[in-house]
């Protein structure tokens, strides 16, 4: 079956521009995450997502950044006046839900350049 | 606040021998931890998960072990091949519902033929 996908794969923007990265997860994981990963650093939480509602947003670095999953299944992260300090991979992951112990499968992630 | 160390430089090894990982942490009593290799331009993938009230997992060439007390995880690839060779990521969560993990820098390694 088809794993966690992500669109598009290469952003480049300017500052202070608005962006808009898709996650497709797999079909039936409930359970929807986002990540930001920097050079030589590891995935970095950014929301959680059960069903349509975010259910920890604690990662989310300010009001710039915004995340919707609203029928359950694609979720759109949204960056708002984008600054340089954003560039980064962003990694979408899903799971079925449970009791937190089940692995998690990522998508290969949206590289985003701001120039 | 919470740490999760990895070695910072990268693991080379001769193919055939044994890799070993260390991941260490502080500030945070994680219920699990869980290994993820990942390949550049790549998402992480997931490898083994252990328990807090559990020593030593294996699966086919790798062992994880994990000592709460000296807050320690050791992540070791027997019979290592150049395939192996990629950046091995541990992550520590705990239980309450969601897997929200808390991800080291990740330890690169390399096997050479």
């Amino acid at each position: 079956g088809a794993g966690v996908s992500q669109t598009p794969s290469n952003k480049v923007t300017e500052k202070g521009k608005y962006v808009e990265l898709r996650c497709d997860p797999i079909s039936g994981h409930t359970a929807l995450y986002w990540y930001r990963q920097s050079l030589g650093q590891g995935p970095e939480f950014l929301i959680y997502f059960q069903g349509t509602g975010a259910a920890d947003d604690s990662g989310l670095p300010n009001d710039r950044f915004f995340a919707v999953r609203p029928e359950g299944s694609v979720s759109t992260l949204k960056i708002q006046r984008t600054e340089r300090g954003d560039s980064a991979v962003y990694l979408c992951a899903s799971s079925f839900p449970g009791d937190g112990y089940n692995e998690q499968f990522f998508g290969p992630g949206t590289r985003l350049t701001v120039l | 606040s919470q740490k999760i160390e990895q070695n910072s430089e990268a693991l080379n090894i001769q193919e055939g021998k044994t890799a070993t990982l260390t991941c260490n942490y502080t500030n945070y009593s994680p219920a699990y931890l869980q290994w993820y290799r990942q390949d550049p331009g790549r998402g992480p993938v997931f490898l083994l998960l252990i328990r807090e009230n559990e020593k030593e997992k294996r699966k086919e060439r790798l062992k994880v072990t994990f000592d709460t007390t000296l807050k320690q995880s050791l992540f070791h690839i027997t019979a290592s091949q150049p395939a192996d060779s990629a950046t091995y990521l541990c992550a520590l969560g705990r239980s309450g519902g969601y897997n929200k993990l808390i991800f080291g820098a990740g330890t690169r390694l390399a096997v050479h033929p």
